[in-house]
């Protein structure tokens, strides 16, 4: 069955640096998403991207995020300077259509910020 | 605020046992409701998504319904088994938007 993938499986990082987080998603997707996940913390939203373009993104996604998707099969999420507060598991995962489909998500990038 | 909450948070059960879990939601504004599988260093996985108050969905031992008039959507194991451990995460489409608002899922340990 396809899957996403998501690269690295941890990244540990110094604070204020730059960190990419890198995903394949399904081949035949168009939409994508991040979410992470502070440990102790619920699942949340991050970001949306469809047609190469953000269609939604949450408060959390600030002016030190963003989303690419370079060449066609790759999706990246970078921080520009990374927080303490940035230290959470990230997904990433796409669907077929919007409405009313279901998420396939990447089993996750641990991100820790020292 | 939009707040999805399930109960309980966690439940240990023994292999065989039946069991349900609950997940509630703001009943206005309804678009979808899902639910994912979450097994320890593995992908959340989809098992339902739900759209109409009634819904009732199954896949094998699993299954699930939704009142969307009252905000809530049970999600039962029929005797469970220690490889149904994981957590379950409910999760809302609320609006006319692709994002998803999670519950803090509920963690089944089933003991064999």
């Amino acid at each position: 069955e396809p899957e996403v993938t998501q690269t690295p499986s941890h990244q540990v990082t110094q604070m204020g640096q730059e960190v990419i987080l890198r995903c394949v998603p399904i081949s035949n997707h168009l939409y994508f998403y991040w979410y992470r996940q502070i440990l102790g913390q619920k699942v949340e939203f991050l970001v949306s991207f469809y047609n190469n373009e953000i269609s939604e993104k949450s408060e959390i996604f600030d002016d030190q995020f963003s989303v690419e998707r370079p060449d066609g099969s790759n999706f990246t999420l970078k921080i520009r300077s990374t927080k303490l507060e940035d230290s959470a598991m990230y997904f990433c995962a796409s669907s077929a259509r919007q409405a009313n489909e279901k998420l396939f998500f990447g089993s996750g990038t641990q991100l820790s910020v020292l | 605020i939009l707040n999805v909450e399930q109960s309980p948070q966690s439940l240990h059960v023994q292999e065989g046992d039946s069991t349900n879990f609950t997940c509630s939601f703001p009943s206005s504004n309804f678009y979808a409701l899902h639910w994912y599988r979450w097994e320890t260093a593995k992908s959340p996985e989809a098992l339902f998504v739900m759209t109409l108050n009634g819904d009732e969905k199954k896949k094998g031992r699993i299954s699930a319904t939704l009142n969307t008039k009252e905000g809530y959507s049970y999600l039962y194991i029929k005797g469970s088994q220690p490889e149904d451990s994981a957590t379950y995460l409910c999760a809302l489409r609320w609006g006319n938007t692709g994002k998803l608002i999670f519950g803090q899922g509920t963690t089944l340990q089933v003991k064999p």
